[in-house]
């Protein structure tokens, strides 16, 4: 059964420090591994999609990196700020229509 | 462009009672999903549908139906509600094609209560 983990649960930082959120799933077959954030009470943004045959991609302060064979993918956060604060869900699809979603890092980025 | 909708926004069950969550998208996508979230835990996939006329079961799909009569819309029901099905319901939607840097549309969710 796939699974998707995401450590820590929560992070708590301070303004302008530089973070990683990690995430691992257990079946590396997958077909691409997805960043969302996601605001209290809000829905689910998508910020960084990576393909399976790709090892990272980058949106402004935000770097995501792939490892299949490891079975882990990081989000880099730089500078953090004070809007950062969020949770993050990272996401992998197995096929065409699945996601197997990890409970999520919630971050504080204090001012 | 309102992207995805759900329709209610709150919602107060008792046990045993019925309801139909309401999904519409207005980016012609070919695929829709209902997903549950509870606290500390991801989203979970209830079902889902690959085009108009056509559903499957997802993950946990068991307490719940759906249907898909018009492309744009996704309808996940309840005929009789448990407290167990107390959580947040999110929509979404995606294109067909997986290839590309597309992604799923999220709503912005339904808080159901089950007393």
């Amino acid at each position: 059964k796939q699974e998707v983990t995401q450590i820590p649960a929560a992070l708590s930082v301070p303004e302008g420090e530089n973070l990683v959120l990690n995430c691992s799933f257990t079946d590396s077959a997958i077909y691409n591994l997805q960043w969302f954030r996601q605001d209290p009470g809000k829905g689910l943004t998508s910020l960084l999609l990576i393909q399976s045959s790709q090892r990272e991609q980058t949106s402004g302060r935000l770097n995501a990196s792939l490892d299949k064979s490891s079975g882990r993918s990081t989000l880099y956060i730089a500078a953090s700020q004070p809007g950062d604060s969020a949770t993050y869900l990272c996401a992998a699809l197995y096929n065409f229509n699945k996601f197997y979603f990890g409970s999520g890092t919630k971050l504080n980025v204090k001012p | 462009n309102a992207g995805v909708t759900q329709t209610p926004k709150f919602r107060v069950l008792k046990t045993g009672q019925s309801m139909t969550l309401l999904c519409a998208q207005d980016m012609n996508h070919e695929y829709m999903y209902w997903y549950r979230q509870d606290p500390g835990m991801g989203l979970r996939l209830i079902h889902y549908s690959v085009g108009e006329g056509t559903t499957a079961k997802g993950e946990v799909p068991d307490g719940y139906n759906v249907s898909r009569l018009k492309k744009q819309n996704f309808l996940l029901g309840l005929e009789s509600a448990a407290p167990s099905q107390t959580s947040v319901y999110f929509c979404a939607s995606s294109s067909r094609d997986f290839s590309s840097t597309d992604t799923q549309y999220f709503g912005p969710g339904t808080r159901l209560t089950v007393l």
